[in-house]
């Protein structure tokens, strides 16, 4: 079953542009994942965000958690052309249960 | 340095072959997990451990079976090989952390392909 899902599918922009990408999910959640996955590769996990937490930051990454709206962002700023990738949100609803992906967002970032 | 290996990057098989897929962690990560990951489908989870000898089923089980006789190795069986079972697969372990899990490490995947 899938919970989170990633707005837009697709997304190309020049690099130094920002990016935004959107997650929304349905149920409750402990906490909320971000991966990414170059390529024929497997996910690298990005960050992590708790259910009280509203944003964090990691390098030119910014998430943000609005649980009232059941919906996370993730922004890379002055992206870049090796940012190309696709991005998953995850979600963790309680316990030690397994994380629930969504079907990601594709980005290219063109140089 | 966290890893998450799996046996094969690439592997071609014929339908009806039984069919081993293995994942090794060295973190000693109690929990481990097989995801299948296709196009437009995003990951779809195919069974999970949390302990030596235990299994759980995700999402899409039928067609598969997993073996964990050790901690740090989860293996994926496909009893019969079929065409729908052309696929990325994809291998993680995660600590269950206090209250929730923390992230998920993943193996390289496997791009496996049966004619």
């Amino acid at each position: 079953s899938q919970q989170g899902e990633e707005d837009p599918q697709a997304l190309s922009i020049q690099e130094g542009e920002n990016a935004t990408m959107n997650c929304s999910y349905k149920t409750s959640i402990n906490n909320l994942q971000w991966y990414r996955q170059n390529s024929g590769r497997g996910l690298v996990h990005l960050i992590l965000i708790r259910s009280n937490e509203r944003e964090k930051h990691s390098g030119r990454l910014r998430v943000t958690l609005d649980t009232s709206k059941k919906s996370s962002s993730l922004l890379i700023t002055a992206s870049r052309a090796a940012d190309t990738a696709s991005y998953f949100c995850a979600t963790v609803l309680s316990g030690n249960t397994p994380l629930v992906f969504g079907k990601g967002t594709r980005l290219s970032v063109i140089a | 340095d966290v890893k998450v290996t799996q046996s094969s990057r690439y592997l071609v098989k014929r339908t009806g072959e039984k069919v081993f897929l293995e994942c090794v962690q060295d973190m000693d990560h109690e929990n481990m997990f097989w995801y299948r990951q296709d196009p437009g489908l995003g990951l779809r989870l195919i069974y999970f451990s949390y302990d030596v000898k235990m299994k759980e089923k995700g999402d899409i089980p039928e067609g598969y079976s997993v073996s964990r006789e050790k901690k740090e190795r989860f293996s994926l069986i496909l009893e019969s090989a079929s065409t729908n079972q052309t696929s990325m697969y994809l291998c993680a372990s995660s600590s269950p952390g206090q209250g929730a899990p923390y992230e998920q490490y993943f193996g390289p995947g496997t791009r496996l392909t049966v004619t």
